[in-house]
């Protein structure tokens, strides 16, 4: 059974970079089978798709966000990150890893659990 | 950018009636990049149905998605207890992918 984690600082200064990263365990990062994304909540909101990376190192990312955001793998580690910079208090949010499975035509098949960041000072 | 609108925003229903959710998006999107997910209080979404009408591993099969181009539908036959949750549809054609912005089905 696949599983995925969060990990990182549950609490970051404004103007700072959060770091976040997703460590899969159960199975392989490195698949043509699969590409891996960030996606993220705000307080009582619905959600927001952040990005998604290759096991290759592509990766595309939400307009939005993509002057501020940067998603890594290591494939040796099985993980991969997320590097969001200039933070405010409207990046406090719920941020969510999740695996896109070409068995459901790139669905998001299995999330992680989650990981609660707040933005303060 | 692609927005899907959900409605209705809440639907209360009891246990064994059948709800009907809707997703309309503001451009077409193909039917094999339209996703419904459900999420309870505290947790992660969770997969419901793919290509707006196969059902993930482990989705009962009072769960049915149908539609095309911009109406897309999930529907639950005999609401259960445990269905009584938050919906969300996604479209992962075009970037960025996007959510709606939630059916809340509670409990009547």
């Amino acid at each position: 059974q696949v599983l995925l984690k969060e990990s990182g600082p549950g609490l970051v200064k404004p103007s700072q970079t959060l770091s976040l990263t997703c460590t899969i365990s159960g199975g392989s990062i490195s698949s043509d089978s699969y590409y891996w994304n960030w996606i993220r909540q705000l307080p009582g909101k619905g959600l927001e798709w952040i990005g998604y990376i290759y096991f290759s190192g592509s990766t595309y990312y939400n307009p939005s966000l993509e002057s501020r955001i940067a998603i890594s793998v290591d494939t040796s580690k099985r993980q991969f990150s997320l590097r969001l910079t200039s933070l405010t208090a409207a990046d406090t949010a719920v941020y969510y890893c999740a695996r896109s499975a070409r068995d459901y035509y790139y669905a998001m098949d299995v999330w992680g659990q989650g990981t609660t960041v707040t933005v303060s000072s | 950018e692609i927005v899907l609108t959900q409605s209705p925003g809440t639907l209360s229903l009891s246990p064994g009636e059948r709800a009907t959710l809707s997703c309309r998006a503001s451009q077409s999107v193909p039917s094999s990049y339209l996703a419904w997910y459900q999420q309870k209080p505290g947790q992660a979404p969770r997969l419901v149905i793919y290509t707006a009408s196969n059902r993930a591993t482990g989705i009962p099969d009072r769960f049915s998605g149908s539609g095309s181009g911009t109406d897309f539908t999930l529907t639950i036959n005999g609401l259960e207890p445990e269905d009584f949750a938050v919906y969300y549809c996604q479209q992962y054609v075009r970037s960025p992918h996007t959510f709606g912005q939630g059916t809340k089905l509670e409990i009547k």
